[in-house]
């Protein structure tokens, strides 16, 4: 079965500092991938998603940049976080080869102070 | 620009009153209707996929619906563990993404 795991689960940090966000996938290959951020009344605004090793494609253009350095692995960065970067942010996946249905992680929280 | 609204924001049932979570969408050719529930703090957990007009599927309590403008998640006989946000999300004939809705968050009292 496939399992998704992102890290950390909470992170507080202030204004100005970098990020990096880890979401993992496991029991499958070559899947489709995907970064959310979900605001309390905004429901989820889709940020980037691969397609493979290397590609990425930006959805909102932002502060933020996304990495997918091996097939199963997807990183969220920043250089410096803003305010405005706070919110919950959300890992996906889809099978290549199948529906359209995505899978998503636990989250993590990301507060800028 | 394709949309997809989710009413009502808010509903609190009656453990066993049964209700219905509507979704409409405006979709460029739709090509997938997906249900997910959210449980606070957690990721979205997959519920159904429609894909054509008619199509119903369930899963214990929860029956879902499409039609050619909108989308029903029935609810039977709710349990107070079926309390959570239930989200709604397209896909139009162009996107690798879902267009998700704010969703609908549900509160059933024993």
């Amino acid at each position: 079965s496939q399992t998704i795991h992102q890290w950390p689960a909470t992170l507080v940090q202030p204004v100005g500092s970098p990020l990096s966000l880890e979401c993992t996938v496991e029991g499958t290959s070559n899947p489709n991938l995907y970064w959310y951020r979900q605001a309390a009344g905004r429901g989820l605004q889709l940020l980037f998603y691969s397609v493979g090793i290397g590609q990425i494609s930006s959805e909102v253009p932002q502060n933020l940049s996304a990495s997918r350095p091996q097939d199963r692995q997807f990183i969220l960065s920043s250089k410096k976080l803003l305010l405005s970067d706070s919110g919950f942010y959300l890992c996906a996946w889809r099978r290549l080869a199948g529906g359209w249905e995505q899978y998503f992680g636990p989250g993590t929280r990301l507060t800028v102070t | 620009e394709d949309q997809v609204t989710q009413s009502p924001e808010a509903l609190r049932l009656q453990e066993g009153e049964s209700s219905s979570l509507n979704c409409s969408y405006t979709v460029s050719g739709l090509r997938g209707l997906f249900w997910y529930r959210q449980d606070p703090g957690k990721g979205p957990e997959f519920l159904f996929t429609l894909y054509s007009a008619g199509e119903e599927k369930e899963k214990e309590r929860l029956k879902a619906t499409l039609t050619k403008k909108e989308s029903f998640l029935h609810i039977t006989a709710p349990k107070p563990e079926d309390s959570a946000t239930y989200l709604c999300a397209a896909r139009n004939q162009a996107g690798t993404a879902l267009i998700f809705g704010k969703g609908t968050t549900l509160s059933v009292s024993s």
